[in-house]
C-alpha cells in the first residue's frame, strides 16, 4: 500500500526551531517528486515546497523562502523539512504530498500523509 | 501570485441533488488546474487533474470542466460521502495556489 507518515511535529516557541519528517513506502520514492503543503487551524491549504526526485530542482513558497528548507533521502525513503525563526503564523498541520507523474515536478499532489501539527506559541 | 477565486464559499445541498463549484484564476492557467476533497481531520485527496481528468478510482459522478480563467467542478447525484470541503488549485506557475475552499453541507 502506497503511505506516507508524517513525524516531528509539537510545541515551539517563536524564533525556534524544528525538523519534520515524512516515511515513504510503498511505492518508489526516489523517483517521484514530493511536497510539503500545510493548513492552519480552521484555514484552507497552503503550499510550502517542492523537491524533484533527485534533489535537482527545489522550490518554496514566499512565506517560508529563508526560512524553511526541504530535504530528502532516498535511501531511507524520507523527506525532511527544516523550519526555522518560526513565527505563529506558522502554526499548522504540515502534509507531505507526492507529486502525480513519475520523474516530474508537476504541483498535482496525488497521496497525502495524516499530516503533523506544529505550533507556535 | 495566482489568485485562485471558489464560489460559493459553502453550499447546503441534498442527497441526489446536482450542485456545480466554481473557481477562477486572476490569470489563464490553461488547462493547470486541479480539484481536491477534504473531509473533517483528515488529508485532502485528489478528485481531479488537468482541468477535467478523473483520476482512478473516484466515482463517475464527480466531472471537472473549463481552461484558462474559468473552471467547474460538477457533482451529479450526490452521495451522502460526497459532504466535505473542495479545493481548487493551479500549478500552471510557482507558487501552487489553491482556492479557499466550498464546504458543502447536508441541507
Amino acid at each position: 500500500e502506497v503511505q506516507l507518515a508524517e513525524s516531528g511535529g509539537g510545541l515551539v516557541k517563536p524564533g525556534g526551531s524544528l525538523r519534520l519528517s515524512c516515511a515513504a513506502s510503498g511505492f518508489s520514492f526516489s523517483t517521484y517528486s514530493m511536497n510539503w503543503v500545510r493548513q492552519a487551524p480552521g484555514k484552507g491549504l497552503d503550499w510550502v515546497a517542492a523537491i524533484s526526485s533527485r534533489s535537482d530542482y527545489i522550490y518554496y513558497g514566499d512565506s517560508v523562502k529563508g526560512r524553511f528548507i526541504i530535504s530528502r533521502d532516498n535511501a531511507k525513503n524520507s523527506l525532511f523539512l527544516d523550519m526555522t525563526s518560526l513565527r505563529a503564523e506558522d502554526t499548522a498541520v504540515y502534509y507531505c504530498a507526492r507529486d502525480l507523474v513519475v520523474g516530474a515536478t508537476r504541483g498535482t499532489f496525488d497521496v497525502w500523509g495524516q499530516g503533523t501539527l506544529v505550533s507556535v506559541s | 501570485d495566482i489568485q485562485m477565486t471558489q464560489s460559493p464559499s459553502s453550499l447546503s445541498a441534498s442527497v441526489g441533488d446536482r450542485v456545480t463549484i466554481t473557481c477562477q484564476a486572476s490569470q489563464d492557467i490553461s488547462k493547470y488546474l486541479n480539484w481536491y476533497q477534504q473531509k473533517p481531520g483528515k488529508a485532502p485527496t485528489l478528485l481531479i487533474y488537468d482541468a477535467s481528468n478523473l483520476r482512478t478510482g473516484v466515482p463517475s459522478r464527480f466531472s471537472g470542466g473549463g481552461s484558462k480563467t474559468d473552471f467547474t467542478l460538477t457533482i451529479n447525484g450526490l452521495q451522502p460521502e460526497d459532504f466535505a470541503t473542495f479545493y481548487c488549485q493551479q500549478f500552471d506557475k510557482l507558487p501552487y495556489t489553491f482556492g479557499q475552499g466550498t464546504k458543502l453541507e447536508i441541507k
